[in-house]
C-alpha cells in the first residue's frame, strides 16, 4: 500500500512556456503533500507543503507566483512552473502522508528539462 | 538545518549487515528517527521509523541508544540492490515537513 504516482516522469519543456506536474496517492487519502526539488548530486530541498483545501506554505526563497501548487483533492495535488528557464530544470518530487505516523511516501519524481 | 550527522559514505560487501550510523543529539522527547534511502534517479523510499525501542520490519531494524542522541539503522543482508543513499531524519509527526542532510550514500560491492 501507499503508492504515489507522478506524472509525467520527464517533460522537456521551452524557455517561458509553464509546465504542470501532477502526484497522486492511487491508494489512500493524503491531506498534506509535500513538494521537493533535486538539483544533481544534492540532497531533496523541499519546497512548499500542500494541504487539501487551502493554500499551499512555501519555504523561504521559493516563489509562490512561480511554483503554483493546487491540492484540490484528497488524492491529487499539482505543481504549475510558470514561465519556466532554464534553471529551473531539476528533479520534482511529491510525497504525500496516509497516516499520522509512519513516515512521508515519495512519488518517483518528474524530471523537467527547459530549453 | 538537518539535525542529524551521517558518515558521507560507506561501502559493504554483497550478503554482510550493513550497519548505518547516525547521530542526533539535539533530538527531542516527541521526536522521532525515520529512515529513508534514494536509489539513483528515483524518489526517496520509506525504510522504517522509532521514538526509543528498537524497530524492525522486513526491510530493516532500527536500533536507538538509551539516551536517544544515535542511531543505526542495519540492512541484515545487503544486497546490490541497496546500493543508494540513505537520509537519517529526526522529526515530529509524518505531517511535520522533513529537512533532507546529505545522507549516507551506501555501495554494496559483490
Amino acid at each position: 500500500g501507499a503508492v504515489v504516482s507522478q506524472h509525467p516522469s520527464r517533460v522537456i519543456c521551452k524557455s517561458g512556456t509553464s509546465v504542470k506536474i501532477e502526484c497522486r496517492s492511487l491508494d489512500f487519502q493524503a491531506t498534506t503533500m509535500f513538494w521537493y526539488r533535486q538539483f544533481p548530486k544534492q540532497s531533496l530541498m523541499l519546497m512548499a507543503t500542500s494541504n487539501e483545501g487551502s493554500k499551499a506554505t512555501y519555504e523561504q526563497g521559493v516563489e509562490k507566483d512561480k511554483f503554483l501548487i493546487n491540492h484540490a483533492s484528497l488524492t491529487l495535488s499539482t505543481l504549475t512552473v510558470t514561465s519556466a528557464h532554464p534553471e529551473d530544470s531539476s528533479f520534482y518530487i511529491c510525497s504525500a502522508v496516509p497516516g499520522l505516523a509512519g513516515g512521508q511516501y515519495f512519488g518517483p519524481g518528474t524530471r523537467l528539462t527547459v530549453t | 538545518d538537518a539535525k542529524t550527522t551521517q558518515p558521507t559514505s560507506m561501502d559493504c560487501a554483497e550478503g554482510r549487515a550493513a550497519n548505518l550510523p547516525c547521530n542526533h543529539s539535539t533530538i527531542s522527547g516527541n521526536e522521532y528517527v525515520y529512515w529513508y534511502r534514494q536509489i539513483h534517479s528515483q524518489g526517496p523510499q520509506y525504510i522504517i521509523h522509532g521514538l526509543k525501542n528498537n524497530e524492525t520490519n522486513e526491510m530493516a531494524s532500527l536500533i536507538i541508544t538509551e539516551d536517544r542522541k544515535s542511531s543505526t539503522l542495519i540492512l541484515p543482508h545487503a544486497t546490490l540492490r541497496d546500493t543508494a543513499v540513505y537520509y537519517c531524519i529526526v522529526g515530529g509527526t509524518s505531517y511535520d515537513k522533513v529537512i533532507f542532510g546529505p545522507g549516507t550514500s551506501l555501495s554494496v560491492i559483490p
